[in-house]
């Protein structure tokens, strides 16, 4: 059974720092795995897909990094804002691409202070 | 990418009765998902819910609990019937892209239920 960890629970850090938000996972056979921001009262909002292929994406101020083998990814965020403030997402997709079943880890809470 | 409204997007009901969750897609989708976040959890997938069949319940999630209906290809509920607080839980409608960005899955903003 796939379990998805995501380690720190929560993150305080000062306005300007880059930081490093981890992901893990247990089975390797993935299809993909995607980073959400979920915001109170909005939902989830999608940062960055990996397929399973891909070793990193990149999206602004993001990047996200896959190491199927190891079953780790990392969300790397550079020079944090206020905004960034948000509980981050990690959630992967079982190999055989079961449409709608991802799997999503608990979380990390980031709060990024001015 | 798609744009998913629900609706309400909190209620606070007491125990024994029911809540229908409404969620609407701004564009034609053919499978749409229905997610549970309790408090302090990870997302779990409750349902599949295709339009003119029967939803696919995932283990633990059964239609009695969770009816659902999807009369067309923008629109889907979830009924939270014989409530308790155990129900107490963000509901999340999802879809997934079938366009440009594969695979890619669209969350709505959530319905927070609180059952007394």
């Amino acid at each position: 059974k796939q379990e998805v960890t995501q380690i720190p629970a929560a993150l305080s850090v000062p306005e300007g720092e880059n930081l490093v938000l981890n992901c893990s996972f247990t089975d390797s056979a993935i299809y993909n795995l995607q980073w959400f921001r979920q915001d109170p009262g909005k939902g989830l909002t999608s940062l960055l897909l990996i397929q399973s292929s891909q070793r990193e994406q990149t999206s602004g101020r993001l990047n996200a990094s896959l190491d199927k083998s190891s079953g780790r990814s990392t969300l790397y965020i550079a020079a944090s804002q206020p905004g960034d403030s948000a509980t981050y997402l990690c959630a992967v997709r079982g190999e055989r691409g079961s449409q709608g079943n991802l799997i999503f880890g608990k979380g990390t809470k980031l709060s990024v202070k001015p | 990418s798609a744009v998913i409204s629900q609706k309400p997007s909190r209620d606070i009901c007491q125990r024994g009765t029911s809540l229908t969750i409404q969620c609407q897609v701004d564009s034609q989708v053919t499978m749409m998902f229905w997610y549970r976040q309790q408090p302090g959890q990870s997302l779990t997938l409750i349902a599949t819910a295709n339009q003119g069949s029967e939803a696919t319940y995932e283990s633990g999630f059964v239609i009695d609990k969770f009816p659902i209906s999807r009369p067309n290809l923008t629109f889907s509920t979830l009924t939270v019937s014989n409530m308790s607080p155990e129900d107490s839980s963000i509901y999340l409608c999802s879809v997934e892209d079938s366009g440009g960005a594969a695979d890619t899955q669209y969350f709505g903003p959530g319905t927070r239920l609180t059952v007394l």
